[in-house]
């Protein structure tokens, strides 16, 4: 069966660079969740979107945003990057509510240098 | 406010023993939804099993089982027979029901190691 796909897998920046993360979500499936897990931490919820809005909104800096397009693939769009920023970012999927699992992606491993 | 709390930081057994990863939650919510993650030393996060709130009938699945109890806001997870392949980082979850794209609030991870 077809899974969430994230690109890159592994993503090498330096400080104050941007970073653009994307996340094609299982077919038929119209919500798209990010999160942030850091080194030794349990994911952190940064966003959501049901067809193409947002839904709900975490603890996503004000130097990240993110979108839904019409084709339901997400992007998060991280600028003036800190050395904090480094973790692994999860997307995932689901269709519908919240009674809906939500199924990740392999995750993006952001590193800054 | 949601809260998941997994209170065992790290487990350590041997094969074939039985292992209970423990789960409490805290939400104002009537409705809500639990979940179980697995996530290996590979990386990934896998589903394991979803429950909604007014389901109290345990589960199992094969050599996991499932135990909640609202009465307690438990929702515990049992691994009979361990086998090395078990060995990753468990998360408990939590969604508020019936809001498209509600969020997962995680517990903090219980680590497994399944020793040969």
């Amino acid at each position: 069966a077809a899974g969430v796909i994230q690109s890159p897998r592994h993503l090498i920046k330096e400080k104050r660079e941007t970073a653009t993360l994307k996340c094609y979500p299982i077919p038929r499936h119209d919500t798209v969740y990010w999160y942030q897990q850091g080194p030794g931490q349990d994911p952190q919820f940064l966003i959501s979107f049901y067809e193409k809005m947002q839904s709900d909104k975490g603890s996503i800096p004000d130097r990240f945003s993110a979108q839904q397009f019409s084709d339901y693939h997400s992007e998060l769009n991280m600028s003036s990057l800190e050395l904090g920023d480094s973790a692994l970012y999860f997307c995932a999927s689901s269709s519908g509510t919240g009674a809906q699992p939500q199924h990740f992606g392999d995750g993006t491993r952001l590193s800054i240098l | 406010a949601q809260k998941v709390t997994q209170a065992q930081t790290e487990i350590s057994v041997v094969e074939k023993e039985d292992v209970t990863l423990d789960c409490v939650y805290e939400t104002r919510d009537t409705t809500y939804y639990l979940f179980w993650y697995k996530q290996p030393p590979s990386g990934e996060l896998v589903f394991l099993i979803r429950r909604n709130s007014f389901d109290e009938q345990n589960e199992i699945s094969g050599r996991y089982s499932w135990n909640f109890q609202k009465s307690t806001s438990s929702f515990n997870f049992t691994i009979t027979a361990s086998q090395v392949v078990d060995s990753a980082v468990y998360f408990c979850a939590l969604s508020e029901a019936g809001t498209s794209g509600s969020r997962l609030t995680f517990g903090e991870g219980t680590q497994l190691t399944v020793n040969p």
